[in-house]
Order: structure tokens, then C-alpha cells, then sequence
């Protein structure tokens, strides 16, 4: 089945542990991207990534890092969470072309700090 | 750059009834629009999307929506809403990488 698989779906943390959420697609997908939802703010992007080695700044990616060392993996790193960073996140990924293929979205993770 | 505003935060309809939940972009070139629906507890789905040609566009369960460039808006609709469409509605706009998304429209459906 094609997915995109986020581990751990829940996580509670302390201020401070540096922690890492792992995603994964088996679609062999170019682009990806990390999102967070908070509520009345809708979706804004953390960190995308065009291909392998190749990685960009969202909207929002104070406090965030990220990796692309092969093309399935796309791991988000908090290094010093704090409680502002308690939220939803999304990871997603799509295809490269020029049809406008959506997003496939994992199933999110919830962090509390 | 692009941005992406849903005018309604909470929306109510009766089952059976029609819908329009409303979107409104702003984007420098012809744009991907796109929308989701989340579930509770669910991640997004891609209900449907619009990148070129026919300006009236179908997607999954009944949904439709329609681009029109002059008001700079991708509104989605359904003729008749089912109590399973309760959910969170969201629009984005394109490129592809780096889509913005709408803050989202909640959904309910009364019996």
C-alpha cells in the first residue's frame, strides 16, 4: 500500500530532550515536506525537500532541523524542544512533475512539550 | 507569495443539503489549488485539485469545486451533505514543494 508512515503517532516530551520523528514513503516520492497544524492557523510548513541532499526552510523552521541522506526518509529533529513547539505535525510527500500532483500526508504526530 | 483565506472558521448545514465552503487565494502565476479533507484524528486527504483546462473539477465523494481567476477563488461544493462529510475542510495553492494552506473550515452536520 502506498503511505507515508510517521512515527510515534503521540509523544510527550520535556523541555529540553532532544528528540526525533521519523517518516518514511515507499511511493520513491521527490519531494517532501514537514508540516504543523495548530489550531486556527491551518497547516504551515516547517521544512521541505526536493530530493535526496537537498533540504529548505518553510515557514516556520526556527527550532527545527531536518534531513534527506536517502530518498524514502525524511526525519524531523527537534535538538531543544520547548513548549511552543506542542502541535500536530504532519509529514507529506509528492511527486515532482508538471500536473500538480497533491501532497500525500502521513497520519501526524502529536507533541506535547 | 502565495496565501490561501477560508472566510468561515465553523460551518453548519442539515444532512441532505447543499454546500459551498469558500476559498480565497492569492498567487503571482497560475496556480495549483487544492483541497483536503481531515477526519477526526485522521490525517489530510486530497479531495480534489486544479491546475489547468476545465475550471469546474470533481473529486471524491461528490465533491466539486470551481476555479474562477477573475475573483481569485476555488470554492468547493456538494448538492447533498451526508453526516459522514462531518470534518475539517482545508484549501491550498501550489507550487507543488511548497504549498500554502488555508487556516481550515469545521464542518457539521445536523440529523
Amino acid at each position: 500500500e502506498a503511505q507515508v508512515t510517521q512515527n510515534p503517532r503521540y509523544l510527550i516530551t520535556v523541555t529540553g530532550k532532544k528528540l526525533t520523528v521519523t517518516c518514511s514513503q515507499n511511493m520513491n516520492h521527490e519531494y517532501m515536506s514537514w508540516y504543523r497544524q495548530d489550531p486556527g492557523l491551518g497547516l504551515r510548513q516547517i521544512y521541505y525537500s526536493m530530493n535526496d541532499e537537498v533540504t529548505d526552510k518553510g515557514d516556520v523552521p526556527e527550532g527545527y532541523k531536518v534531513s534527506r541522506k536517502e530518498k524514502r526518509n525524511f526525519p524531523l529533529i527537534l535538538e531543544s524542544p520547548s513548549p511552543n513547539q506542542t502541535s500536530l505535525y504532519f509529514c507529506a510527500s509528492n511527486r515532482a512533475g508538471g500536473s500538480g500532483y497533491g501532497y500525500t500526508f502521513g497520519s501526524g504526530t502529536r507533541l506535547t512539550v | 507569495a502565495q496565501s490561501v483565506t477560508q472566510p468561515d472558521i465553523h460551518i453548519t448545514v442539515s444532512e441532505g443539503a447543499s454546500l459551498e465552503l469558500r476559498c480565497n487565494y492569492s498567487y503571482g502565476a497560475t496556480p495549483y489549488l487544492f483541497w483536503y479533507v481531515q477526519s477526526p484524528g485522521q490525517g489530510l486527504q486530497l479531495l480534489l485539485k486544479y491546475f489547468s483546462g476545465d475550471t469546474l473539477v470533481q473529486g471524491i465523494k461528490g465533491f466539486e469545486a470551481e476555479f474562477k481567476r477573475s475573483q481569485s477563488s476555488f470554492n468547493l461544493r456538494k448538492p447533498s451533505v451526508h453526516w459522514s462529510d462531518a470534518a475539517e475542510y482545508f484549501c491550498a495553492v501550489g507550487p507543488q514543494i511548497d504549498m500554502r494552506f488555508g487556516a481550515g473550515t469545521r464542518l457539521t452536520v445536523k440529523p
